[in-house]
């Protein structure tokens, strides 16, 4: 029983061509919801947490948003260095995060 | 550096033999976790501490597994008689309760 997926698995984009990341869960009792960053051979980066529905998180070209069934990460105008793969994860009942499979951005120039 | 730190960061080892991973935490977080992530994957949750004490488990964390994290401070994962499907990145994190996580660069784990 899948409770994070992440959509779509892959994304090409041209660089300043906006687009949105999806993650939808289906877990109870949620208690914060994460997006990370990672890099090819790194640790995930931590960009963003977010706990109740309609709240909203900005970074660079970064929007995070959050709704009670899902959550999108808006990219807005990327740049090549935006390149990576986006890990969505949730928090419920504070045991561990739960984490989906992610979504690898490709920029190109 | 007020990173998470893991030592090593590749480790290619023989199937059967015993390989330890070390993590440094951030000093002033008090819970550690251990994820394991192979390729195209996300984390996966082993084990997680609070101070010394280790709260909970997975199901993934065979009996081949263990961790220790003595007087709430750094912490190890061992790994015995290893197998070819261990071969994964080994990640530390850590944070306060209800707080994204800082997470370590990894050890990345390859039995041959």
């Amino acid at each position: 029983e899948d409770q994070v997926t992440q959509s779509p698995e892959a994304l090409r984009l041209q660089e300043g061509e906006s687009s949105s990341l999806n993650c939808s869960y289906t877990v109870s009792g949620l208690r914060g919801l994460f997006w990370y960053r990672q890099d090819p051979g790194k640790g995930p980066e931590f960009l963003f947490t977010l706990y109740s529905a309609g709240e909203e998180k900005e970074k660079e070209r970064l929007k995070a948003t959050l709704t009670k069934k899902e959550s999108f990460l808006h990219i807005t105008a990327p740049k090549p260095e935006d390149s990576a793969t986006y890990l969505c994860a949730v928090n419920q009942a504070g045991t561990a995060l739960i984490f989906g499979k992610g979504t690898t951005l490709s920029v190109s120039s | 550096d007020t990173g998470v730190s893991q030592d090593p960061r590749h480790k290619i080892t023989k199937r059967g033999q015993n390989v330890t991973f070390r993590c440094d935490p951030i000093s002033e977080h008090n819970r550690l976790y251990w994820y394991r992530q192979t390729l195209g994957q996300g984390p996966e949750f082993l084990t997680y501490f609070q101070n010394e004490a280790q709260l909970e488990k997975s199901r993934l964390l065979s009996d081949r597994f263990s961790a220790e994290r003595p007087k709430g401070s750094f912490s190890t994962l061992e790994i015995q008689r290893t197998e070819q499907g261990d071969s994964a990145m080994y990640l530390c994190a850590s944070g306060r309760q209800d707080y994204g996580y800082t997470f370590g660069s990894g050890t990345r784990l390859t039995v041959v």
